[in-house]
């Protein structure tokens, strides 16, 4: 069975600040999805990292693809309020095999 | 149109009850899933359906009856369920050769 162990699990943190999500596995996947999730919504898609070593910048957020394919990392500059909610990462594999999710990380970014 | 919709919002059933919650898109997406989300757990996988076949079934309890009526539509028929299955129920679907999943906004279920 693949696991994604997903670090921290709460954030609280004063806007202006950085911080940086981590999500490992002892499994190889062959791509790996970062989620941010709103209470009572559904997840939302921040990106999808495929290659070994691959950084993605979506404006202040940069998330990385571990050169083995087995964790990720999502960073966030210069925190605001708006980046408050739920962070899921999941990894994928071949057709319709199903995402494994992390357990998330609810960030909470205080004015 | 670029997303998955759910309807209804929120729905507040007895344990007696029989309703349906819809999912709908408009992508060409041909897998299909449901998900079940407890408060502050990742979404749990309750089926996957692909070209309108049902080819995962996660050991759902049989209260829960997905269909697939066509390739724009999913539905989740509810029967007899427990206060226990109270969640946000999400549908998401995925194009065809890519991995990521596009989620529905959910279905907040309440059952008394």
């Amino acid at each position: 069975t693949q696991l994604l162990e997903q670090s921290p699990q709460f954030l609280s943190i004063q806007e202006g600040e950085n911080l940086t999500v981590y999500c490992n596995s002892s499994s190889v996947f062959s791509s790996l999805q970062w989620y941010r999730q709103e209470p009572g919504e559904g997840p939302v898609l921040l990106v999808t990292v495929v290659t070994g070593g691959e950084v993605k910048k979506l404006k202040r957020l940069t998330f990385q693809f571990g050169d083995a394919r087995k964790d990720s990392s999502l960073h966030i500059t210069a925190a605001q309020p708006g980046d408050t909610g739920l962070y899921l990462c999941a990894g994928a594999n071949s057709g319709n095999t199903p995402l494994v999710f992390g357990k998330g990380t609810r960030l909470s970014v205080i004015a | 149109d670029t997303e998955v919709t759910q309807t209804p919002k929120h729905l507040v059933m007895g344990m007696t009850n029989k309703k349906s919650l819809k999912c709908e898109q408009h992508m060409g997406h041909r897998a299909m899933y449901w998900y079940k989300q407890k408060a502050k757990k990742p979404p749990e996988l309750m089926f996957v359906y692909s070209y309108e076949k049902l080819s995962i079934n996660e050991s759902v309890p049989s209260r829960f009856s997905p269909e697939c009526p066509n390739s724009s539509l999913l539905n989740l028929h509810l029967h007899a369920l427990q206060p226990e299955d109270s969640a946000l129920y999400l549908c998401a679907s995925r194009p065809e050769g890519l991995r990521e999943q596009f989620f529905g906004p959910g279905t907040r279920l309440t059952v008394l």
